[in-house]
């Protein structure tokens, strides 16, 4: 198993314009996630998915867009890039047990600078 | 919804000795409590989970606590090593999403 694959890794976008961040994943999990991490920062929920075709806002979702059209992958879409999005995106996987909680999987992270 | 607060957010301890960190949760329905490990350009990795079924977990050198009472819960590494150096993160969840503290910066000095 591959995990979670997350493309690209890095990534430098002028002001304004539009990119998607690939994510991947060969475990058969239901939940799919992603967050941002600012520089010396925590993990910020951008956006979440419970299963194909289901998606709902995190903390933090504003200037962002997801979609889930398969179990396996999780596009994250930025529209029109500012510099307040400069972060590190990691996607993550889940297999969600509601009696117990739910193990989260990282991806290795999609670096993006925005100038 | 949830929200998760972590302390301290820096911590320096000295090799050999037990570092904590703690965390409170606010959504008492809350009932899945990880705990990351994150090297500098590196992803987190889970290094502990404690459900709420269970008060305490030990794993070699490393225990969490839960009181869900009080809606904290509790890392504590005993015998901390140089390699121990690293951002720890915890996190709650209630089923659909995790929520992340804001991290503790631990340095282990030889």
């Amino acid at each position: 198993n591959a995990g979670v694959t997350q493309t690209p890794k890095f990534r430098i976008l002028k002001i304004g314009q539009s990119m998607t961040l690939q994510c991947a994943q060969d475990m058969n999990h239901n939940y799919m996630y992603w967050y941002r991490q600012d520089p010396g920062m925590g993990l910020k929920l951008i956006y979440y998915s419970v299963g194909a075709g289901i998606t709902d806002k995190g903390e933090v979702p504003n200037g962002y867009n997801v979609s889930r059209s398969t179990t396996e992958d999780f596009p994250l879409r930025l529209e029109l890039a500012a510099p307040s999005q400069t972060s590190v995106y990691f996607c993550a996987s889940s297999y969600s047990d509601s009696e117990l909680g739910n193990t989260i999987y990282f991806g290795e992270g999609s670096w993006l600078t925005v100038v | 919804g949830e929200n998760v607060e972590q302390h301290p957010s820096t911590l320096s301890v000295q090799e050999g000795d037990s570092a904590v960190i703690k965390c409170t949760y606010s959504d008492s329905a809350s009932n899945y409590f990880p705990w990351y490990k994150q090297e500098l350009g590196k992803r987190p990795q889970l290094i502990i989970d404690i459900r709420s079924n269970v008060g305490e977990k030990k794993d070699q050198r490393i225990a969490v606590t839960l009181n869900k009472t009080a809606k904290h819960f509790s890392l504590h590494i005993t015998e901390t090593q140089p390699e121990d150096s690293a951002v720890y993160f915890c996190a709650a969840s209630n089923t659909d999403k995790l929520i992340f503290g804001t991290g503790t910066r631990l340095q282990v000095f030889p």
